[in-house]
C-alpha cells in the first residue's frame, strides 16, 4: 500500500495567515494527487486534483503543487470559512486508494 | 446537479451484513465514472472501501476484500455495498461517491451526505 503522511496534524492561525499543509508519498505517484476539505458532519470535498488543479467552484486561494512523493496544499489567505480538516489521497495506485491522516486547521 | 443519497439501516447487529444503497439523480451511472463508498469511523479519517465502474468492474480495498460486495442496478440508478461478518470496528459514517479513476485528472468529485452505521448488539 502507499502510505501518505500529512504534516502537521493540527494547526493554529489566524484569518489572513498563509497556511501550508504537506503531504508525503511512501513512493513515487507522479501527480495523482488530490486535496479534500471537511467540515464537521459533513461529507468532504474536493479541492485539488492531479496535484495542482483547482476544482471548478474552488476559490483561488487554495493551491497545489508538487509531484512524485511530496505535495502541499497551500491556503493564501485563510478565511473564516477554512476552518475544517485537509485530506490528500493518491490515485496512482488504486488497490487500495489511500488517504492521508488529516490536517485539523483551528482558529488561533 | 448530481445528487448521491445513501439510504439503509443505521443499525447493525454484530456478525450481521451491513447492506447500503446509494441513490443517483441528475446523471446516469451507465455512463463514465466509477461509483463507490468510502467510509469514515467518528473521529477518525477516511478508508476507501472500494469502487465499479458501469462494466460491472470491481475494485476493493485488501483489508475488507473477503466481506465486501459491490453492486451497480443500472435500471434504478442505484449501487449497493454489502459488508458481512460486521464488529464495531466497522461503526463509521459511510459514504457513497462519484469518482474518476485510472486517469490524471482523478479524483472523488461527488459525494453523498453519509449514513452513520452502528454495530452493536
Amino acid at each position: 500500500d502507499i502510505q501518505l503522511t500529512q504534516s502537521p496534524s493540527f494547526l493554529s492561525a489566524s484569518v489572513g495567515d498563509r497556511v501550508t499543509i504537506t503531504c508525503r508519498a511512501s513512493q513515487d505517484i507522479s501527480s495523482y494527487l488530490a486535496w479534500y476539505q471537511q467540515k464537521p458532519g459533513k461529507a468532504p470535498k474536493v479541492l485539488i486534483y492531479a496535484a495542482s488543479t483547482l476544482e471548478s467552484g474552488v476559490p483561488s486561494r487554495f493551491s497545489g503543487s508538487g509531484s512524485g512523493t511530496d505535495f502541499t496544499l497551500t491556503i493564501s489567505s485563510l478565511q473564516p470559512e477554512d476552518f475544517a480538516t485537509y485530506y490528500c489521497q493518491q490515485f496512482n495506485s488504486y488497490v487500495p486508494l489511500t488517504f492521508g491522516g488529516g490536517t485539523k486547521v483551528e482558529i488561533k | 446537479q448530481v445528487q448521491l443519497r445513501e439510504s439503509g439501516p443505521g443499525l447493525v447487529k454484530p456478525s450481521e451484513t451491513l447492506s447500503l444503497t446509494c441513490t443517483v439523480s441528475g446523471y446516469s451511472i451507465s455512463s463514465t465514472y466509477y461509483w463507490g463508498w468510502i467510509r469514515q469511523p467518528p473521529g477518525k479519517g477516511l478508508e476507501w472501501i472500494g469502487s465499479i465502474y458501469r462494466s460491472g468492474s470491481t475494485y476493493y480495498n485488501p483489508s475488507l476484500k473477503s466481506r465486501v460486495t459491490i453492486s451497480v442496478d443500472t435500471s434504478k440508478n442505484q449501487f449497493s455495498l454489502k459488508l458481512s461478518s460486521v464488529t464495531a470496528t466497522d461503526t463509521a459514517v459511510y459514504y457513497c461517491v462519484r469518482g474518476a479513476l485510472m486517469v490524471v485528472t482523478a479524483r472523488f468529485d461527488c459525494w453523498g451526505l453519509g449514513n452513520l452505521v452502528t454495530v452493536s448488539s
